[in-house]
């Protein structure tokens, strides 16, 4: 069974601080997604990375997928309020549509 | 576009009662996605569908659950009898592109 861990499950910062959020398995994906959840919505897609040790940059969000494609971690510089939400990691297969979703972490940014 | 529709938004119902829940999936996209969402469980994948035909339903916990997609524009994800462990939010999600899903605003189901 695959399975996506991601740390830390919360996470609560002032605003302006800067945070790494990690997304840990021991199964190779061949594609790994980042999504923000907003309370009462669905997730939102941010970023799709495909090649290992490939790193990937959205406004203040940057993204890397680890080298031997196991692994995973987003970084946020000068967090905003905004930035608050459940952040998800996902991993896809290659040859299917299905991905399997992280633990998901919890963020809350403080004015 | 108006996105993938869900209804309805909250349902709520008795232990043994049937419970349908409707998705329309974004126009022209071919694959549907049906999600459940617990604290204790995440975000699992239960079933999905392309070109209205289901392609992987190994995420279905029991019979008691099943989907049927009729048309490209409508699906269903019918659970009898329901359950309290029921409980949670169902998504669905459709996608044109491989890894491109877009996200509905989900169903909360509370079975008392």
């Amino acid at each position: 069974t695959q399975l996506l861990e991601q740390s830390p499950q919360f996470l609560s910062i002032q605003e302006g601080e800067n945070l790494t959020v990690y997304c840990n398995s021991s199964s190779v994906f061949s594609s790994l997604q980042w999504y923000r959840q907003e309370p009462g919505e669905g997730p939102v897609l941010l970023v799709t990375v495909v090649t290992g040790g490939e790193v990937k940059k959205l406004k203040r969000l940057t993204f890397q997928f680890g080298d031997a494609r196991k692994d995973s971690s987003l970084h946020i510089t000068a967090a905003q309020p905004g930035d608050t939400g459940l952040y998800l990691c996902a991993g896809g297969t290659s040859g299917t549509y299905k991905y399997i979703f992280g633990t998901g972490t919890r963020l809350k940014v403080l004015a | 576009d108006a996105g993938v529709i869900q209804s309805p938004r909250h349902e709520v119902t008795e232990m043994g009662q049937e419970v349908t829940l409707r998705c329309k999936p974004i126009s022209g996209h071919d694959y549907l996605f049906w999600y459940r969402q617990t604290m204790m469980r995440g975000l699992e994948l239960l079933i999905y569908f392309n070109n209205n035909v289901p392609i992987d339903d190994s995420g279905m916990p029991e019979d008691r659950f099943s989907a049927k997609m009729p048309n490209a524009s409508f699906s269903t994800l019918k659970i009898q009898p329901s359950e309290p462990r029921d409980s949670a939010v169902y998504f669905c999600a459709s996608s044109l592109v491989l890894g491109r899903a877009f996200f509905g605003q989900g169903t909360r189901l509370t079975v008392v």
